[in-house]
């Protein structure tokens, strides 16, 4: 059974902090995704990684920034966090050639206050 | 116009209705079309994928593809309680390494007892 695991379900983080929000996925997939999901606005992409040490922008890259130093770990990094970066964050993953087989963290609520 | 339209409901039927869930889309490169389920603080999950236009059933759902009409659909025979999540269509060009998945906002479903 794949397993995409966010390890922080629930953060309050002050305007101006460093966030890191961490995934780790354990079925030796090559592509990782962050997404943020807000209502009205419905699923973004913020960034995607098909291999260790790549990265591609998304839809809204911008206020963040990504880390892939091992297969299994993609990190977000909320440098300077912001109020408009409250949100829920979606981590997911899929094989190199599977678009179709995405598969989704349970999700890290941010609130920045 | 958007590339993906989605009634964002909210809709509420009694147990055992049958469900028609929709989603229209302009890109007619799409190829790849999933439906995914998504209950509350949780992340979505994939629930059907299609492959250009046809029908797909499984169990009691049912995905409905038309590309002439650009119109996608996913049916739930005899609903219970337990479907009562948002549902998000999601659609893409390729089904390979191409990351870029195109969601609808997802549509409110109850289910009521």
């Amino acid at each position: 059974d794949v397993k995409v695991t966010q390890s922080s379900r629930y953060l309050v983080k002050r305007t101006g902090e460093k966030v890191f929000l961490e995934c780790v996925q354990d079925m030796d997939h090559e592509n990782m995704f962050w997404y943020r999901q807000d209502p009205g606005l419905g699923l973004r992409l913020i960034y995607f990684s098909y291999d260790v040490k790549m990265k591609e922008k998304g839809d809204i890259p911008e206020g963040y920034s990504v880390s892939r130093e091992k297969k299994e770990r993609f990190s977000l990094i909320l440098e300077s966090a912001s109020t408009n970066q409250t949100s829920m964050y979606l981590c997911a993953s899929s094989l190199l050639e599977s678009l179709n087989t995405i598969y989704f963290g349970e999700g890290s609520w941010l609130t920045v206050v | 116009q958007k590339e993906v339209e989605q009634d964002p409901g909210p809709l509420s039927v009694p147990e055992g209705a049958i469900v028609s869930l929709n989603c229209t889309y302009s890109n007619s490169a799409f190829q790849y079309f999933m439906w995914y389920r998504q209950y509350s603080r949780k992340g979505p999950e994939l629930l059907m994928y299609t492959y250009s236009s046809g029908n797909k059933e499984d169990g009691r759902f049912t995905a409905q593809v038309d590309k002439s009409s650009k119109y996608i659909s996913l049916f739930i025979r005899d609903s219970q309680p337990s479907d009562s999540a948002t549902y998000l269509c999601a659609m893409s060009q390729t089904g390979g390494s191409n990351y870029k998945l195109t969601f609808g906002k997802g549509t409110l479903l109850t289910v009521n007892p």
